[in-house]
């Protein structure tokens, strides 16, 4: 079973505007990661957050984590087609990751 | 090798037939996850092995599925008496954490399986 859920289930911009998604998922956790996930295949890592964190960047990407409400956020600036994904959100507990059901989003040219 | 490799690529097998996926972590990657993702969905865990070991198989949905991991580098999944139901892409994904998820998993580009 999946515990997270992410928000919106698909996300269509144009090119240059921000992306948020929204990640809500069930028990404690470690840490929170999100992915990225190009046609259907593998993943690719895009930023870790820990439990004791509340906001990370990395690039055009920001994460935050709210731990009371048990709800992580993705906002991709100044998106480019190339952000064109779909993008998942992954709790870990002591070390078994569990993944949400995505965020597709499609950046327009 | 510089990723996880996953071999085949694509597997087409008939009901009822046994099916193995092989994964190749990166070298000196203690732990090792098989997923599963089904069509529009998330990566559903299987197993996680730590070294040799399966520490974790509760993901594992019936008998028939078995995964192994002798050496503790390459790692293969064994279904048996395959069911349409598993098709599914199959994706492996190591980690260098020696014991609890605070690291990146790299992952594998999968292995799509067909039973037809």
């Amino acid at each position: 079973s999946q515990q997270g859920e992410e928000d919106p289930q698909a996300l269509s911009i144009q090119e240059g505007e921000n992306a948020t998604m929204n990640c809500s998922y069930k028990t404690s956790i470690n840490n929170l990661q999100w992915y990225r996930q190009n046609s259907g295949r593998g993943l690719v890592h895009l930023i870790l957050i820990r439990s004791n964190e509340r906001e990370k960047h990395s690039g055009r990407l920001r994460v935050t984590l709210d731990t009371s409400k048990k709800s992580s956020s993705l906002l991709i600036t100044a998106s480019r087609a190339a952000d064109t994904a779909s993008y998942f959100c992954a709790t870990a507990g002591t070390y078994k990751y569990i993944f949400g059901t995505g965020t597709r989003l499609k950046v327009l040219a | 090798g510089a990723g996880v490799s996953q071999t085949p690529s694509n597997k087409v097998t008939e009901k009822g037939k046994y099916v193995e996926l092989r994964c190749d972590p990166i070298s000196g990657h203690t732990a090792l996850y098989w997923y599963r993702q089904s069509l529009g969905q998330g990566p559903e865990f299987l197993i996680y092995f730590q070294g040799t070991g399966a520490a974790d198989d509760s993901g594992l949905p019936n008998d028939r599925f078995f995964a192994v991991r002798p050496e503790g580098s390459v790692s293969t999944l064994k279904i048996q008496r395959t069911e349409r139901g598993d098709s599914a892409v199959y994706l492996c994904a190591s980690s260098s954490s020696g014991g609890g998820s605070y690291n990146e998993q790299f992952f594998g580009p999968g292995t799509r399986l067909t039973v037809l």
